[in-house]
């Protein structure tokens, strides 16, 4: 079965701090990869996706991702937190051409001053 | 540049009333989807449709129905309201002619069913 599993409900970093947030999938064919950032009420962002060549994708507002076929994984980076970037973050795995997309349970993310 | 547009972004409605949400996709975009996310719970895929034509179907109800226009835009029709449908509707786009193969969703729709 297609599954996205986000393991970490919620994170706490403190400003300035690195961050990653782990997302471990199951599909059975090539998986389109994305991130997508929420902040409370609003819709969702999309923040970097990942559909084949390089393995580290670059996205907006500072954050990368790296595609790890031998482990089913996509984790989302960032070097240095900033207080905006407290949000939920959601990864989700989907086919070409117009596929759903498989959404993981999201992390919620909190940043200390 | 332009985004999804959806309509209303709030709706109050009562138990056993029907509710209509639109959206409008990106221009050029000819691939529309809906998802339905629950408090506190990930967005969950209903519905899309390619070219006017229903291209897959999820955890969608009977009793909501969904149609895409000649001009793209998409509606989703929802009767017999309960109060587990209260939930933020989400609408995206994607174009398969560009393919980019990327979902943008709009703002949402939160739905109260009182």
């Amino acid at each position: 079965a297609q599954s996205v599993t986000q393991p970490d409900i919620h994170i706490t970093v403190s400003e300035g701090a690195s961050l990653e947030l782990r997302c471990n999938y199951s599909y059975g064919a090539t998986p389109y990869l994305f991130w997508y950032v929420q902040s409370p009420g609003q819709g969702l962002q999309l923040l970097l996706k990942y559909f084949s060549g390089d393995t580290l994708v670059q996205g907006i507002k500072g954050f990368e991702a790296e595609f790890k076929r031998s482990q089913s994984s996509f984790n989302l980076r960032k070097p240095s937190v900033h207080w905006s970037d407290a949000a939920e973050y959601f990864c989700a795995v989907g086919a070409r051409q117009g596929g759903k997309l498989i959404f993981g349970q999201g992390t919620e993310l909190s940043v200390k001053p | 540049a332009a985004g999804v547009i959806q309509s209303p972004r709030h709706l109050i409605k009562e138990k056993r009333e029907t509710a209509t949400l639109k959206c409008y996709p990106i221009p050029r975009h000819d691939t529309v989807y809906w998802y339905q996310q629950g408090p506190g719970q990930d967005p969950q895929f209903l519905i899309s449709f390619y070219e006017k034509m229903q291209s897959d179907k999820g955890s969608i109800p009977d009793r909501f129905s969904a149609q895409q226009f000649s001009d793209y835009h998409s509606e989703l029709n929802m009767s017999s309201l309960e109060l587990g449908d209260s939930a933020l509707y989400f609408c995206a786009s994607s174009s398969r002619d560009l393919s980019t193969d990327t979902q943008y969703f709009g703002p949402g729709t939160r739905l109260t069913v009182l």
